[in-house]
């Protein structure tokens, strides 16, 4: 199936450091959402993406859609201890079949 | 997030026993999803049911058997799993991106960590 490369695999940065972390797939998609998942939690939904060069932000999340369309990053500015988590990318060009990354793991040191 | 509700949250089985996943959505979305999170490797979308008809099987065993009576309510029965089915069991809802204008986003629950002795 689609391969979705997310990177970096891991991050470990001080608390008020800005984070960015990208994600590239091998084809054209017209959807990129991002999620974090809390330990025993769900993925929970963080920004969606319908338009290339789209630039979106959730608070002190910005999100941005590649012009390529193959690739979109993700960027926490200020980062806090509860931004602790795993963060996914996902991406379509059908509705239905969305292809995830293997996550970037965030560990905040306060 | 309350809107995709999952039902047990642990299970531990036998390979001989049968037993039940639920996943029941109050988001009013008409389309849900089975995935399998495993350890260092990305989401795997087992069954996709749009209006209560499956659309996709993504080449799933048949030991796992999806059935959808609505729109609301999804489950998953299980039967002589094997121990690397040992793995988190996330349900998904959204709009059917079909009917929808455009692709939608889809809604997890809080999954079913199932351990398979």
């Amino acid at each position: 199936g689609q391969q979705l490369n997310q990177s970096p695999q891991s991050m470990f940065i001080q608390e008020g450091e800005d984070v960015s972390m990208n994600c590239t797939s091998s084809s054209i998609f017209n959807t990129w959402l991002w999620y974090k998942q809390d330990p025993g939690e769900g993925p929970v939904l963080l920004i969606a993406l319908y338009k290339a060069g789209e630039l979106t932000s959730n608070g002190r999340l910005t999100a941005q859609f590649g012009i390529t369309r193959k690739d979109s990053f993700l960027n926490i500015s200020a980062s806090i201890p509860s931004d602790v988590g795993i963060y996914f990318c996902a991406g379509t060009n059908t509705g239905n079949q969305f292809y995830f990354g293997t996550g970037t793991s965030l560990t905040v040191i306060p | 997030e309350t809107g995709v509700t999952q039902t047990p949250r642990h299970l531990v089985m036998g390979m001989t026993n049968k037993k039940s996943l639920k996943c029941e959505q109050h988001l009013g979305h008409n389309a849900m999803y089975w995935y399998k999170q495993s350890a260092k490797k990305p989401l795997e979308l087992m069954f996709v049911y749009n209006f209560k008809e499956q659309t996709e099987n993504n080449s799933v065993p048949s030991r796992f058997s999806p059935e959808c009576p609505n729109s609301s309510h999804l489950f998953l029965h299980l039967h002589t799993l094997q121990p690397e089915d040992s793995a988190l069991y996330l349900c998904a809802s959204s709009q059917d991106p079909k009917r929808a204008l455009g692709n939608q986003p889809q809604h997890f629950g809080d999954g079913t960590r199932l351990s398979i002795l």
